[in-house]
């Protein structure tokens, strides 16, 4: 069975510092990972993905993420927080052949001026 | 030119309706999903059709029924309408690759408000 765990629910950091937001997965096969930001009062928006390929993913906005296998890790950064960056952001998992997503309990940031 | 679309946005009923919510993907995938996302923001996936056939079909009260016209369309049907059904529901859509990984697009969101 996949699940996955973000280990934050709230964080918040002043414009112009760096983001983290932590995420733990499990999965019994080589999973897929995804990082889906919701701003608020609108979709779903796909920021990156892992699919087997290089460990560190580059996605828009300047985010980016690396799959540590090891410690079942999938972190999504940006060095720099933008008032834009404002929003819920959710670590996915999926395996392969298996269709539904499963999301993690969501991360809200907060950017402060 | 909106990838997955969803109508209606809002939605607010009473306890005991009927609703539906319709969903269009013009992207050509064969796979469309429903989710469910609570109060607590909290997404859970609750029914799948690859090529007009259920494929999906989690722990979801039978009040909720899915129809799929075509590849294009799923639509969400809930009858006897009750308070825990308030949510954001999500239409996403895929294109099936065997084996290989799953991005889903996804809709705007309905918000349903059951009074």
């Amino acid at each position: 069975a996949q699940s996955v765990t973000q280990l934050d629910s709230h964080v918040s950091v002043s414009e112009g510092t760096p983001v983290l937001l932590r995420c733990n997965y499990s999965s019994s096969y080589s999973p897929s990972l995804f990082w889906y930001v919701q701003h608020p009062n609108k979709g779903l928006q796909l920021l990156l993905k892992y699919t087997s390929a290089a460990t560190l993913v580059k996605g828009i906005n300047g985010f980016e993420a690396e799959f540590k296998k090891s410690e079942t890790s999938f972190h999504l950064t940006k060095p720099s927080a933008h008032m834009s960056d404002a929003a819920e952001y959710f670590c996915v998992v999926s395996e392969p052949g298996r269709r539904a997503l499963t999301f993690g309990s969501g991360t809200r940031l907060q950017v402060q001026p | 030119d909106t990838a997955v679309s969803q109508t209606p946005k809002y939605l607010v009923t009473q306890m005991g309706n009927d609703k539906s919510i319709k969903c269009e993907q013009n992207l050509g995938h064969d796979t469309m999903y429903w989710y469910k996302q609570d109060s607590k923001k909290f997404l859970k996936i609750m029914f799948s059709y690859n090529n007009k056939e259920l494929i999906i079909n989690e722990t979801v009260p039978n009040r909720f029924s899915p129809k799929s016209p075509d590849k294009a369309h799923l639509n969400l049907h809930i009858n006897s309408l009750e308070l825990g059904d308030s949510a954001v529901y999500f239409c996403a859509s895929s294109q099936d690759l065997a084996g290989s990984y799953n991005e889903q697009f996804f809709g705007p969101g309905t918000r349903l408000t059951v009074l």
